[in-house]
């Protein structure tokens, strides 16, 4: 099956700074690739997808990057800002309709 | 803007009891997941459901859970003999393709 991992698993910016989290997957039928924000103690919330044919998007301050050789994808947030605080987690879907996750990253933004 | 919407937001049970955790989906999405997170770690799949089966599960979904759609509005996870190790946040997603999945709220089960 799918394997994700995510690192760094902790990850402390200066509010302003950019953070970088990255994920490596092992299934190269994995096809989609979706990024997911949970605040303490609510509901995993999708930020931003990309799809194997595409190499990169941005949505505002949020961008993903994809490299299908390599097997990894990069969510990259710029100036960062308190509310950006939380665990993202990435995930990959091989088409089989599941989801497999990554292990996670607490973002801290510090003001 | 429409939510995925569970209940109950958290239940408590014996070990050994059956529990059903309730989901009432995005009204226009034909996709239907269940997902647990243990407390501190990371969201597991458990099932996918389409056109009124189950499209794919996980091996952490053996015989003891089952998943039903008794009406056109809820989606519902039944586990019928509670462990300890159930304890776990148990998320309900929806899609209207095959991604893009909106997950709801949660439901805390706690197995005493």
């Amino acid at each position: 099956g799918e394997n994700v991992e995510q690192h760094p698993s902790t990850l402390s910016v200066q509010e302003g700074d950019s953070a970088v989290i990255k994920c490596t997957y092992s299934d190269s039928a994995s096809n989609y690739f979706p990024w997911y924000k949970q605040e303490l103690g609510k509901r995993p919330q999708l930020i931003i997808d990309i799809r194997s044919n595409v190499g990169e998007k941005k949505d505002q301050r949020i961008a993903v990057t994809l490299n299908k050789t390599a097997k990894h994808f990069s969510l990259h947030i710029t100036e960062t800002q308190p509310e950006d605080s939380a665990v993202y987690f990435c995930a990959a879907e091989t088409g089989a309709n599941n989801l497999f996750f990554g292990t996670g990253t607490r973002l801290t933004v510090i003001p | 803007e429409p939510e995925v919407t569970q209940t109950p937001s958290h239940q408590v049970t014996q070990m050994g009891q059956e529990v059903i955790l309730r989901c009432v989906p995005i009204s226009n999405h034909l996709y239907f997941y269940w997902y647990r997170q243990i407390l501190g770690q990371k969201v597991e799949f458990l099932v996918s459901f389409y056109n009124n089966e189950i499209s794919e599960k996980s091996e952490i979904f053996d015989d003891q859970f089952s998943v039903e759609r008794p009406d056109g509005s809820n989606f519902t996870l039944k586990i019928r003999s509670t462990k300890l190790e159930d304890s776990a946040m148990y998320f309900c997603a929806s899609s209207e393709l095959t991604v893009g999945a909106f997950f709801g709220q949660g439901t805390r089960l706690t197995v005493v």
